[in-house]
């Protein structure tokens, strides 16, 4: 299987602050990545696929970019709604496989 | 737009059988590949496998030997079958479309609304 393993595991930022979530793969997967967010009680959220292609409706300040193994979200100017679990999946291969998952906390 | 509705136990004990069905409504089914995942706080996000309208399926081999996925296409609806579950199977399960559609790509939107199983004695 391969194994995505995000960094950080926790992240603490204030509104406003731009942020990134590094994902690695234990092997290439070309650009065969997505980024999810989850909120507590909620199912989780496509953000990204396709490494760097946003998804309808998600707002801008959402950024996707890497390839191969490693990846990156990056989210520009906080708002409080963006306070929750981002998770990256890798479909290159099966089984498909998700990062452990990074939580990110207001300071 | 497609929503994704699932219903099932959520007490199980050990060595029962989880059922979980799913079903999907405002959307083509034919079109798309259909998952199941779950969380649970061991193992994070699990992806245990998926099945298309005609019953064509793939699973995770470190589920395989106890799961199956069936379809019904007259209802729009795909379940889960895991058998001799143990607490190690305790999670929030989840269903979801492949939003790929038949290039069966392996990234999911929307996903069900998720049900909590514990396994416990």
């Amino acid at each position: 299987d391969i194994q995505m393993t995000q960094s950080p595991s926790t992240l603490s930022a204030s509104v406003g602050d731009s942020v990134t979530i590094t994902c690695r793969a234990s092997q290439s997967i070309s650009s065969w990545l997505a980024w999810y967010q989850q909120k507590p009680g909620r199912a989780p959220k496509l953000l990204i696929q396709k490494a760097s292609s946003l998804e309808s409706g998600v707002p801008s300040r959402f950024s996707g970019s890497g390839s191969g193994t490693d990846f990156t979200l990056t989210i520009s100017s906080l708002q409080p709604d963006d306070f929750a679990t981002y998770y990256c999946q890798q479909y290159h291969s099966y089984p498909y496989t998700f990062g452990q998952g990074t939580k990110l906390e207001i300071k | 737009q497609v929503q994704l509705q699932q219903w099932g136990a959520g007490l199980l004990r050990p060595s029962e059988t989880l059922l979980l069905t799913c079903a999907v409504y405002s959307g083509s089914f034919s079109g798309y590949y259909w998952s199941w995942i779950r969380l649970s706080p061991e193992k994070g996000l699990e992806w245990i496998g998926e099945i298309n309208h005609s019953g064509s399926t793939d699973y995770n081999p470190s589920l395989k030997s106890r799961v199956t996925l069936s379809v019904d296409t007259s209802k729009n609806q795909f379940s889960l079958k895991l058998t001799s579950v143990t607490a190690a199977d305790t999670a929030i399960y989840y269903c979801a479309r492949d939003a790929s559609g038949n290039s069966r790509e392996g990234w999911f939107d929307p996903w069900g609304q998720g049900i909590l199983v514990t396994v416990s004695s």
